[in-house]
């Protein structure tokens, strides 16, 4: 089944350490998202990308770094920089077309929840 | 910007009452609006979409109609399930724009037996 799946689904990290969240999808979608959640606060992008080698800041990418060097893959590093990193992390993708119409459509991973300790 | 304002909540419900979450925006454009449910601990699922002024998306019982006139996409349900207990958000997509969705804060919504 096509879908898109985030590892590891926990993961606890001690202050000033980096780490790094998984996705992966098989969807052969071009546009690939991270969206970070706090409760209450809705979901706020963090980067998103549209073509491999290429990615945009969101509304809150400090202190988070992507890449995209695979159109399947899509990871998100977490770094010492982010101030207050214990949050829900969403990646998503949906197909896009460059010049064509798009409904915009995302679809979802279940998610990877960070806990600094 | 382009925003979505969602009701607040968390709503509670008996089950089999109906059901009105309200959600306005502020787009430039003409964006697609979308409702995403989330169950706990998991990722968001699409449940309806509309991406023309006037359309109505419709799910699981649940229906949401485009109203430009009033920008606004409330999610719309005659008779909830204790199953419906979940979170749910509202967004936009200016598919002529950046091409990324921009979510409201969320409604918690609990239905007791």
């Amino acid at each position: 089944d096509g879908g898109i799946t985030q590892s590891p689904k926990y993961l606890f990290r001690k202050e000033g350490q980096n780490v790094t969240l998984s996705c992966e999808q098989n969807l052969n979608h071009d546009a690939m998202y991270w969206y970070r959640q706090d409760p209450g606060q809705g979901l706020r992008l963090i980067y998103y990308s549209q073509i491999v080698n290429d990615f945009q800041k969101g509304d809150i990418a400090e202190g988070y770094s992507v890449s995209r060097e695979k159109k399947e893959s899509f990871p998100l590093t977490v770094t010492s920089a982010q101030k207050n990193p214990t949050a829900f992390y969403l990646c998503a993708s949906r197909a896009y077309k460059a010049g064509g119409r798009n409904t915009g459509e995302l679809f979802f991973g279940e998610g990877s929840r960070l806990t600094v300790l | 910007g382009n925003s979505v304002t969602q009701m607040e909540g968390p709503v509670t419900l008996s089950e089999e009452a109906f059901l009105t979450i309200n959600c306005t925006y502020t787009a430039t454009g003409y964006p697609s609006l979308f409702w995403y449910v989330q169950y706990p601990g998991e990722g968001l699922q699409l449940l309806l979409k509309a991406t023309k002024a006037d359309d109505k998306g419709s799910n699981k019982g649940f229906e949401a109609t485009y109203r430009k006139e009033t920008t606004s996409f409330h999610l719309e349900k005659g008779s909830v399930q204790v199953s419906d207990s979940a979170v749910y958000f509202c967004a936009l997509s200016d598919w002529q724009g950046a091409q990324k969705l921009v979510f409201g804060q969320g409604t918690r919504l609990t239905i007791n037996p």
